[in-house]
């Protein structure tokens, strides 16, 4: 796995605005993928999850897209909120092969202006 | 439905010692995972248990070890510390293979 380096891209997003988080993968067999954030201090909280066999899924404030044909992941945060300041990455699983094979995307660093 | 506990939250540990982690998965959850993460590195994957027995094994040396135990609660030993060893160690439970990861707020350990 790699992710969340010491340098991080960083989105700068005006509260009340939308905020799209990108995530480029590398294994066309992935089956599942995950998007996490992850404040200072603390572990990676889950936000939401996405099949292969979907292009897109909703939850509160929060879509996922799929493009399975070039590969690319997105989170779309609606309403953007001081609150959603934290790091997000992307996580890949496989359909087999257990978690050693998970692959965890670059982070990014949301930061949210009041 | 209480979330993945890591005990405890910090410790401090000179060179040569040997360290244990706890975790306590979400109840029901039978897989427990194991990650390092550094700001270098990452999220690096150390090993899986799944009904007391290690599924799955990444890419650290002997020193790194673990156990679960019945009730699932698992364990991660760090024998012989270095200084490299300093990171947040993170557990994560899920209800099985394919299923979401969830994590604790992991341990941070420091090597001095």
């Amino acid at each position: 796995g790699e992710s969340v380096g010491l340098h991080l891209p960083t989105l700068s997003v005006q509260e009340g605005d939308n905020s799209i988080i990108n995530c480029a993968y590398s294994n066309s067999a992935s089956d599942y993928f995950i998007w996490y954030k992850q404040e200072s201090g603390k572990g990676p909280q889950f936000i939401i999850d996405i099949r292969s066999n979907m292009d897109k899924r909703q939850g509160q404030r929060v879509t996922v897209l799929l493009n399975k044909t070039v590969k690319h992941l997105s989170l779309q945060i609606a309403a953007t909120q001081p609150g959603d300041s934290a790091v997000y990455f992307c996580a890949e699983i496989p359909y087999s092969g257990g978690y050693q094979k998970v692959t965890f995307g670059t982070g990014t660093k949301l930061q949210v202006i009041p | 439905k209480a979330g993945v506990t890591q005990t405890p939250r910090y410790l401090i540990k000179t060179r040569g010692q040997q360290v244990t982690l706890s975790c306590s998965p979400i109840s029901g959850h039978r897989s427990v995972s194991w990650y390092q993460q550094t700001p270098g590195q990452g999220l690096q994957f150390l090993f899986e248990y799944f009904s007391e027995t290690q599924r799955n094994k990444g890419n650290f040396p002997g020193r790194f070890s673990g156990r679960q135990f019945s009730n699932s609660r698992s364990e991660m030993n760090v024998s012989t510390l270095e200084l490299g060893d300093s990171a947040l160690y993170l557990c994560a439970s899920s209800l099985a293979e394919n299923s979401p990861l969830h994590f604790g707020n992991g341990t941070r350990l420091t090597v001095t």
